[in-house]
């Protein structure tokens, strides 16, 4: 089974501040994998898919790099309603992989 | 409009067998893989079970292995989940979801499953 491994865990940050999140797949995935978002009480809502495509709708502060084994998920400049937990998910296979997640709280 | 509507979460005693629903609308159902992914209180996201579009074919993530069984009726556009052998940890959300063609993403509001005697 292919494991992913999401850090940071959590971060703290200010609004207008750059993010980065990464994910590292324990096999190679080309590029498929996708990042989410999600607030609480609500289900995930995804940001990224094919690694670097923007979902339809979602700001273009939000990107996605890399392929194979390393994935990278940044926000250019933090807005307010971006405090959220992420997570990446593989979804190479039938069986896909979420990343632990990473929690955004305000600095 | 896609959509996907979950139901038959509620409480249910530890080794108990509940079977959640997914009624899906808004697309051709058959056409698609369909999957359950849950989320306990606190916890992160995981995925539990998938199945082909023809239902020819199903996986299951370690830890439900030989407790859950995942169908579908592609006549009546429902996903199914059995659960057999409840425990605590099976306490979660449980969302199905499915991705679409050009991008496509799709997600149910979810259903809690409550193990608790």
């Amino acid at each position: 089974d292919i494991q992913m491994t999401q850090s940071p865990s959590s971060l703290s940050a200010s609004v207008g501040d750059r993010v980065t999140i990464t994910c590292r797949a324990s096999q190679g995935i080309g590029n498929d994998l996708g990042w989410y978002q999600q607030k609480p009480g609500k289900a995930p809502k995804r940001l990224i898919y094919g690694a670097s495509s923007l979902q339809s709708g979602v700001p273009s502060r939000f990107s996605g790099s890399g392929s194979g084994t390393e994935f990278t998920l940044t926000i250019s400049s933090l807005q307010p309603e971006d405090f959220a937990t992420y997570y990446c998910l593989q979804q190479n296979s039938f069986s896909w992989t979420f990343g632990q997640g990473t929690k955004v709280e305000i600095k | 409009e896609v959509q996907l509507l979950e139901s038959g979460g509620g409480l249910v005693q530890p080794g108990g067998s509940p079977r959640l629903s997914c009624a899906a609308s808004g697309f051709t159902f058959s056409n698609y893989a369909l999957h359950w992914v849950r989320q306990a209180p606190g916890k992160g996201l995981e995925w539990v079970s998938a199945i082909s579009s023809n239902g020819g074919s199903t996986y299951y993530a370690d830890s439900v292995k030989g407790r859950f069984t995942i169908s579908r009726d592609n006549s009546k556009n429902t996903l199914y989940l059995q659960m057999n052998s409840l425990r605590a940890e099976d306490t979660a959300v449980y969302y199905c979801a499915f991705r679409g063609t050009r991008g496509g993403d799709y997600w149910g509001q979810g259903t809690l499953v409550t193990v608790s005697s």
